[in-house]
């Protein structure tokens, strides 16, 4: 199974509401992470959990924040998101992140914050 | 400036044609990464390049570490194959984490 999943594939919400998204991977992988695309632009990189442990944590907002609640599972929780928010969010994950491996990326989720 | 470039930004071939897109880095690099995505999101690695050519069915990458260049070649172009092909290097000493070109979209017409 190389497969990462990642739910729901689109999202709605308004800027008052508390929603989460989640990502599933059974590969064994040890490392995880969160990207926020824009249209036409590369991903950005959010998050890294190497481990279970929060590793990387790019200068994002607290509006974000994420969780490993084990190997397998990644969420990102949103709370009080701005319109300009509103973007493709990737998950994807490694055997590890000490050195150079192939990612494998979920198809995401296309959030709008209305 | 960023340190992985990508040339061109816009590429639409015939299908049939042979096309290449170029990757230039300026950073000491443990490997470069080409991937795929289609419209709609999701992003597929084709290849993981520290040294010499891959090649998986009509792709061929190539990497010349002494001059931090490298290059995705399609053979016998298809429009299946259009895409926006975005090349992301990891750096020698900051691990698994991926710096991101801007990408090449790719539109092969029939």
């Amino acid at each position: 199974d190389t497969e990462v999943t990642q739910t729901p594939k689109h999202l709605v919400m308004g800027m008052t509401n508390k929603k989460s998204l989640k990502c599933e991977q059974h590969m064994g992988h040890r490392a995880m992470y969160w990207y926020k695309q824009k249209a036409k632009k590369p991903p950005e990189l959010m998050f890294v959990y190497s481990y279970e442990k929060l590793s990387i944590n790019e200068s994002v907002p607290s509006r974000f924040s994420p969780e490993c609640p084990n190997s397998s599972l990644l969420n990102l929780h949103l709370h009080a998101l701005q319109p300009e928010d509103s973007a493709l969010y990737l998950c994807a994950s490694s055997q590890g992140e000490d050195c150079a491996y192939e990612q494998y990326f979920g198809p995401g989720t296309r959030l709008t914050v209305t | 400036k960023n340190e992985v470039e990508q040339s061109p930004q816009n590429l639409t071939a015939q299908e049939g044609e042979f096309i290449t897109i170029n990757c230039s880095y300026s950073v000491g690099i443990s490997a470069l990464h080409w991937l795929q995505q289609h419209p709609g999101g999701g992003i597929v690695s084709l290849f993981m390049l520290s040294s010499g050519k891959k090649k998986h069915g009509r792709l061929i990458a190539t990497i010349n570490i002494q001059e931090k260049h490298s290059s995705l070649h399609i053979t016998a172009s298809h429009p299946r194959d259009s895409a926006v092909y975005i090349c992301a290097v990891s750096h020698s000493n900051t691990g698994n984490q991926f710096y991101f070109g801007t990408g090449t979209s790719l539109t092969v017409i029939p």
